[in-house]
């Protein structure tokens, strides 16, 4: 079974410039997570979906951060504009079984955002 | 609210020596406590998770952790090191009810030939 995909790996930019990440999660996986793991901290969820349709976005800057998933597959997670404390690695996770918050999530590999 | 602290940020052991990792968490109703493991550029991976069942749970890789209720913990343990743990273990809690899932800051695991 292929894993969680994530694009691109490693990405650079400039304070105020956009970016966005792209997530594939695994095969008829119904919730998907954006997490953002800061250097020394633990992973922090931003954003829970569920099939095409948020469950929880308490924790999403709302003001520069923004997320999709339209056909309740992939996802992608746009910031605009990024500031310099937006550096971290967003990871995306999933997991098969709807509404139940014990289930296995299923991490991609990240991708890690610079901001100069 | 529910959070989990992780005691000790660097943690080193010798090869084939006992391996203590330390969680405890704060939770306002009965919790779902969980380990994961990270190796360098990658995703996290599940070691083990308890959901109300037996308090001494089994994990992967030779990984068990115990729930105490009494002293609010879910230590990470496995009787022999090996050169492949050393990575980052990430312990993390969610409530019974809602959908949050928070993570401790994690424990660098440092294996000594």
């Amino acid at each position: 079974e292929a894993g969680v995909a994530q694009s691109p790996r490693y990405k650079i930019i400039e304070k105020r410039q956009s970016v966005a990440f792209w997530c594939n999660p695994i095969s008829g996986h119904a919730t998907l997570y954006w997490y953002q793991q800061i250097l020394g901290q633990g992973p922090k969820l931003l954003i829970q979906f569920q099939n095409n349709g948020v469950v929880d976005d308490s924790q999403l800057p709302k003001d520069r951060f923004s997320a999709e998933r339209l056909k309740g597959v992939d996802s992608t997670l746009k910031i605009q504009p990024a500031k310099l404390e937006d550096s971290a690695v967003y990871l995306c996770a999933s997991s098969s079984i709807p509404g139940q918050v014990t289930d296995t999530q299923y991490f991609g590999p990240g991708t890690r955002l610079t901001v100069l | 609210a529910q959070s989990v602290t992780q005691l000790g940020s660097h943690v080193s052991v010798s090869e084939g020596a006992l391996v203590l990792l330390r969680c405890n968490y704060s939770s306002s109703v009965p919790p779902y406590l969980f380990w994961y493991v990270q190796y360098p550029n990658q995703g996290l991976q599940l070691l083990l998770k308890y959901t109300s069942a037996a308090t001494l749970v089994k994990g992967i890789n030779g990984f068990e952790a115990e729930f105490k209720k009494s002293e609010t913990s879910f230590h990470l343990t496995k009787p022999s090191a090996h050169m492949s743990d050393a990575a980052e273990y990430f312990c993390a809690v969610s409530a019974l009810t809602g959908n949050q899932f928070y993570f401790g800051t994690g424990t660098s695991l440092t294996v000594i030939p």
